[in-house]
């Protein structure tokens, strides 16, 4: 079983629509959940960032964990043509030293039409 | 704004060439990364580095070595290029959060 599983899509939906990204995991000790944006031709950037269970919002965005199903979720509000890219979870059991590991899903590839 | 400056955005090589990746990061950051992207295997950790001169294993660092002589600039080696290294090459640095990373634009390698 791979320890991030990422539905690589592609998801095409309309502008204005609500979206769901979703990443499943089967490391228990992940404690640590981020969403990274990445367009076209250029390097990923965070979005999201949080830790342990729960629920984090940021505008439009809407990050949810629930570490007893091993299941993670971005949620895009009122999605925008600017919102198409790839979305990329990742996840670490740890946040320093030097044997953290940050493990990312293979990425999601979103597209809004206007 | 940090800013992480890949030297090469677009490189092709021939098999069997020695290949310099350099990337130098602006905002006096400890941690630096070299990561490469490809379709459907997403991205794949080669080396870090934590500190200057110190440097870590990654998940796939075969054919590929590092350098961290100065704090800002973070370089991968390809001792011996080969056609199964031709990818997109991304990389990163973080702060005292390891895990907040910065990324470069990539420098997109071709080896033919």
């Amino acid at each position: 079983q791979k320890e991030v599983e990422q539905d690589p899509g592609p998801l095409s939906v309309p502008e204005g629509a609500i979206v769901s990204l979703n990443c499943t995991y089967s490391n228990s000790a992940f404690q640590y959940f981020m969403w990274y944006r990445q367009y076209s031709r250029k390097g990923p950037e965070l979005l999201m960032y949080t830790y342990s269970s729960g629920n984090k919002e940021d505008g439009r965005f809407t990050a949810q964990v629930d570490k007893s199903s091993k299941y993670i979720s971005l949620f895009i509000r009122d999605s925008q043509p600017s919102d198409s890219a790839t979305y990329l979870c990742a996840m670490s059991a740890n946040s320093g030293g030097s044997n953290y590991k940050l493990t990312f899903g293979k990425g999601t590839l979103l597209t809004v039409n206007p | 704004d940090v800013k992480v400056t890949q030297s090469s955005r677009y490189l092709v090589k021939r098999t069997g060439e020695k290949v310099f990746l350099e990337c130098v990061q602006d905002m006096d950051h400890e941690n630096m990364f070299w990561y490469r992207q490809d379709p459907g295997l997403g991205l794949r950790l080669i080396y870090f580095s934590y500190d200057v001169k110190m440097k870590e294993k990654g998940d796939i660092p075969e054919g590929y070595s590092v350098s961290r002589e100065k704090k800002e600039r973070f370089s991968l080696i390809l001792e011996s290029a080969s056609t199964n290294q031709t990818s997109m090459y991304l990389c990163a640095s973080s702060s005292t959060d390891p895990l907040w990373l910065f990324f470069g634009e990539g420098s997109r390698l071709t080896v033919l």
